[in-house]
Order: C-alpha cells, then sequence, then structure tokens
C-alpha cells in the first residue's frame, strides 16, 4: 500500500509570508503527527491530529498551525515565516493513537528554506 | 529540549563489522523505537520495545533496553555499506501519542 505522501517536496519562501505543506497517511491510518528537524534542535514535535481534532502540541509558537480533514490527510500552516523555520518537516502516521506495536511511518518529509 | 541522548555521535566502521548506538533518557516510558535516516530523507521505523521488555531482535538489530538505568543500545550485527546513515532513538512517555527524539548517531560503514 501506498506510504505517507508529503507535499510539496522542496519550498523556498521570504521571510513574512506563509506556507502550506501537506501530508497524506496511510490509507486507514488516522493519527498523523508533525515534527520539525532542524541542525540545531534536531527533532521536534510539533502536534499531532487524530480525528479531526488536535490531541497533543509541542513547545511551538501560535504561529504554527495544522489540521486534519475527515479523510485524514493533514495540512500545517506556518505564518510569518522567519529564518529560524528554515527546517526538514516531517508526517508521519499511525493507525490509532495512544501506545504504539509498530512504531510511527514517516513521509519523506518538506524541505522549507526561508530566505 | 531532547529527552535523550546518544552516544556516540558519529561512528565509523569497515564493512563486516558490528556497530553499537547508545540511548539514554530521562523520565518514564511506554516503550522506546529506533529510526534510521538516509540523508536528510524521512525516518524508517526499525524495532520498538515495550518498557516491560529488556531484549528484542529483527534481522541483524538487537536492541536491549534497561529501564532502571534509563538506557537503550542499538547493536547492528556485520554491517554493510548500506547502514550507512543516521540512527535516533525516540522515547514514547507514558502519555503516549508524542515521540521525543535522540540527538542521532551518524554511522558511517566504509566498504
Amino acid at each position: 500500500k501506498a506510504g505517507v505522501t508529503q507535499t510539496p517536496r522542496y519550498l523556498i519562501k521570504t521571510r513574512g509570508q506563509q506556507v502550506t505543506l501537506s501530508c497524506s497517511p496511510i490509507s486507514g491510518h488516522r493519527s498523523v503527527s508533525w515534527y520539525q528537524q532542524t541542525p540545531g534542535q534536531g527533532l521536534q514535535f510539533l502536534f499531532e491530529y487524530f480525528s479531526e481534532t488536535q490531541r497533543n502540541k509541542g513547545n511551538f509558537p501560535g504561529r504554527f498551525s495544522g489540521r486534519q480533514f475527515s479523510n485524514s490527510r493533514s495540512e500545517m500552516n506556518v505564518s510569518t515565516l522567519e529564518l529560524g523555520d528554515s527546517a526538514l518537516y516531517l508526517c508521519a502516521s499511525s493507525l490509532a493513537r495512544g501506545p504504539l506495536v509498530r512504531g510511527y511511518t514517516f513521509g519523506s518529509g518538506t524541505r522549507l528554506t526561508v530566505v | 529540549s531532547q529527552q535523550g541522548e546518544e552516544d556516540p555521535q558519529a561512528l565509523s566502521i569497515q564493512e563486516g563489522e558490528n556497530a553499537t548506538m547508545n540511548c539514554s533518557y530521562k523520565t518514564s516510558i511506554n516503550n522506546l523505537q529506533w529510526y534510521r535516516q538516509n540523508s536528510g530523507r524521512g525516518l524508517v521505523h526499525l524495532i520498538l520495545i515495550r518498557s516491560n521488555e529488556r531484549e528484542k531482535h529483527s534481522g541483524r538489530l538487537r536492541v536491549t533496553l534497561d529501564t532502571s538505568k534509563k538506557s537503550s543500545s542499538l547493536l547492528i550485527t556485520a554491517s554493510r555499506a548500506a547502514d550507512t546513515a543516521s540512527y535516533f532513538c525516540a522515547t514514547d512517555l507514558t502519555s503516549g501519542s508524542r515521540l521525543t527524539f535522540g540527538e542521532g548517531t551518524q554511522l558511517t560503514v566504509n566498504p
């Protein structure tokens, strides 16, 4: 079956702009989580969505937001971009919430560069 | 801040040798997972070990977990050049549904 699909693969934006990233989880998976990866901070949890509701949120400013649709696809939005938002944004899907059995399946990520 | 620390930060070995990476964490966990990442791509799940397990095997991978020391190790036996990647441990805290990653170990396997 198809894996986790993230679009676009690469993105270049200017400071102050906003950006929307998309993630389509594995068919049947209802939980989608987002992570930011930077050389300085490593991998950090952004938020988790399950059944169209945000269930968990990391320590990021309100400029970072997301949503999940009824088909489990998720989008994350970053407004008023800053240079420090340049990162690899990773989406992960799993069948359900709570203690995991098989781990998460990650997408290939969206590489965002803010100039 | 990161939940865990990984040791070493970088490891370079020859093909056929074994590679051992260590991970320490700070709080109680539900399970611990290991992931591999090739050159800025997505993460690939390798193995999950629950807090009530002490050792787990998957192919050439062996993971141990010592909850009293809050540490885990990943052993890759008979390494191959294709094993070259960054390896991350991730803890799933008792509340679940949110992974906290270590800083990663960059493994280079020389042919």
